[in-house]
C-alpha cells in the first residue's frame, strides 16, 4: 500500500533560518506528490506539488523536488518568516487508488522573530 | 469563485447520537473526498465520489459511517450511535478532473462527541 514519512515537530526555528522537513514514501505505482500547509485557524491549502519524477515543485520560496530513486519529496525554503509558521503535510496519491490523498504525520512549523 | 463549503462548522452531540456532515464541493468538480483528521490518527481517507462511479468506501472506520452524493454535487457524511473516538475535524475535499489533479479542501466540520 501507500505511505508517507514525514520528520516530527515540532520544528523551531528564527527568521530568515533555512527550513527542510524531510518526506520519504512508498508507493504502488508512479504516484504524484504534494505539499500541503494548514495554518494556524485555517484550512488545508496546497502549498506545490511534483508528478513526475525529477520535477521540481514550488511556491511561496518553498522548493521539492520529486526523487524516485530515492523515493524522497524533501521540503525546503531558504529564508523563512514567522508567517510560514504552520503544519506542513506531505501527500502522494496514485491511480491505482483512486487518488486519494495519503498524508503524512505532519511537521509543525515555528518561526521565531 | 467558490470554494469547497462545508456545514456546521462545529458540531457538539452526545455519544450514541446521529449526526449529518455536509459538503458543498466546487461546481463542476467530479471528484469529491471525505477525510478525517484527528489527533491519534492524524489525516486519514474515509470515502471517495468520482462521477457516477461507486464510491469507494475503503477507508470508513465502521458500518455506523456512511455518505451519500445527490446529483453528483453535494455530499452528506452520516455517523451513526456517534462514540467518543469519533470526535475529529472532518474534511471534505473536490477535484475536477479523474487524475492527479490538485484537491482542494473545505475548512472542515469540528465534531466533538461528549
Amino acid at each position: 500500500g501507500n505511505s508517507v514519512t514525514q520528520m516530527e515537530g515540532p520544528v523551531t526555528l528564527s527568521e530568515e533560518a533555512f527550513l527542510t522537513i524531510n518526506c520519504t514514501y512508498t508507493a504502488t505505482g508512479y504516484p504524484s506528490l504534494f505539499w500541503y500547509v494548514q495554518y494556524p485557524g485555517e484550512g488545508l491549502q496546497l502549498l506545490l506539488k511534483a508528478t513526475k519524477a525529477d520535477d521540481k515543485g514550488s511556491n511561496k520560496g518553498f522548493e521539492a523536488t520529486y526523487r524516485k530513486e530515492t523515493t524522497s519529496f524533501h521540503l525546503e525554503k531558504g529564508s523563512v518568516q514567522v508567517s510560514d509558521s504552520a503544519v506542513y503535510f506531505c501527500a502522494l496519491c496514485t491511480p491505482a487508488a483512486g487518488n486519494k490523498l495519503t498524508f503524512g504525520g505532519g511537521t509543525r512549523v515555528l518561526v521565531k522573530p | 469563485g467558490a470554494g469547497v463549503s462545508q456545514s456546521p462548522s462545529n458540531k457538539v452531540t452526545e455519544k450514541g447520537k446521529d449526526v449529518e456532515l455536509r459538503c458543498d464541493p466546487i461546481s463542476g468538480h467530479t471528484a469529491l473526498y471525505w477525510y478525517r483528521q484527528s489527533l491519534g490518527q492524524g489525516l486519514e481517507f474515509l470515502i471517495y465520489f468520482q462521477g457516477n462511479s461507486a464510491p469507494d468506501k475503503s477507508g470508513l472506520p465502521s458500518d455506523r459511517f456512511s455518505a451519500e452524493r445527490t446529483g453528483g454535487s453535494v455530499s452528506t457524511l452520516t455517523i451513526q450511535r456517534t462514540q467518543q473516538e469519533d470526535s475529529a475535524v472532518y474534511l471534505c475535499a473536490s477535484r475536477y478532473g479523474g487524475g492527479p489533479d490538485t484537491q482542494y479542501f473545505g475548512p472542515g466540520t469540528r465534531l466533538t462527541v461528549l
